[in-house]
């Protein structure tokens, strides 16, 4: 199956600091990543979808202003945590789509373990 | 996309076939299933999908009944590194924006 990949794979940061993660598609293109954060013990919740060369769409409740979204080219996205705080402490995961023929699958990185001070 | 109802744990002897059953009983004519894992700690993991056939490649079989309103995947030799969380997803054909929503899924322990 295709490969997607994160970095870095854990980081812990102070509180007011800003972590970029980033997310990349190895052996294919991407047009739609997404992102999700996964709390202990719960599902994983979709935060945003990712297009590139256009602004990323933001599920309800997600601030965009915090997390930042930036889809710059096929194989990489890329989610920025803005003035982290330690309710921003969770797993963040990243998928990308390809698609092949009519049937488009999603593909998921290995997450990204983000501990805030 | 539908939504879907699976059991919240199942336990399976270690060699045994793992049977985890999903319900999607609103599941519209164009929309597949898809099964994917959670291993402790990682990313999902995509297994299999199909739409009305049964599939089968080298993880998992598929089995979706006639009316599509049910399915079940199956490990057919199920050992300790299958202990995982199983979600069932049903989606729409390809086509941009296709967004998964994750449910609880199933706790599958596999047992030695």
């Amino acid at each position: 199956g295709a490969v997607v990949s994160q970095h870095p794979s854990r980081v812990i940061c102070k509180s007011g600091t800003s972590v970029k993660i980033e997310c990349r598609s190895l052996d294919f293109q991407a047009t739609t990543m997404f992102w999700y954060r996964q709390f202990p013990k719960q599902s994983l919740m979709l935060m945003a979808t990712s297009n590139e060369g256009s602004k990323a769409t933001y599920e309800q409740g997600v601030e965009k202003d915090k997390f930042l979204i930036n889809h710059a080219s096929l194989t990489l996205s890329t989610l920025t945590v803005t003035s982290a705080h330690p309710e921003d402490s969770s797993f963040y995961i990243c998928s990308a789509s390809e698609g092949r023929g009519l049937v488009e699958t999603q593909y998921f990185g290995p997450g990204t373990r983000l501990l805030v001070l | 996309d539908a939504k879907t109802t699976q059991p919240p744990s199942m336990d399976c002897a270690e060699g045994r076939a793992a049977n985890l059953p999903c319900n999607h009983s609103t599941i519209s004519g164009n929309e597949y299933v898809y099964w994917y894992r959670q291993i402790h700690s990682q990313g999902p993991q995509y297994i299999i999908h199909g739409l009305k056939n049964n599939e089968t490649n080298e993880m998992a079989s598929l089995i979706i009944t006639e009316d599509r309103k049910s399915s079940t995947l199956i490990l057919p030799h199920a050992t300790l590194r299958d202990t995982a969380v199983y979600y069932c997803i049903v989606r729409g054909p390809s086509g941009g924006y296709q967004k998964v929503t994750f449910g609880i899924g199933t706790k599958l322990q596999v047992i030695p």
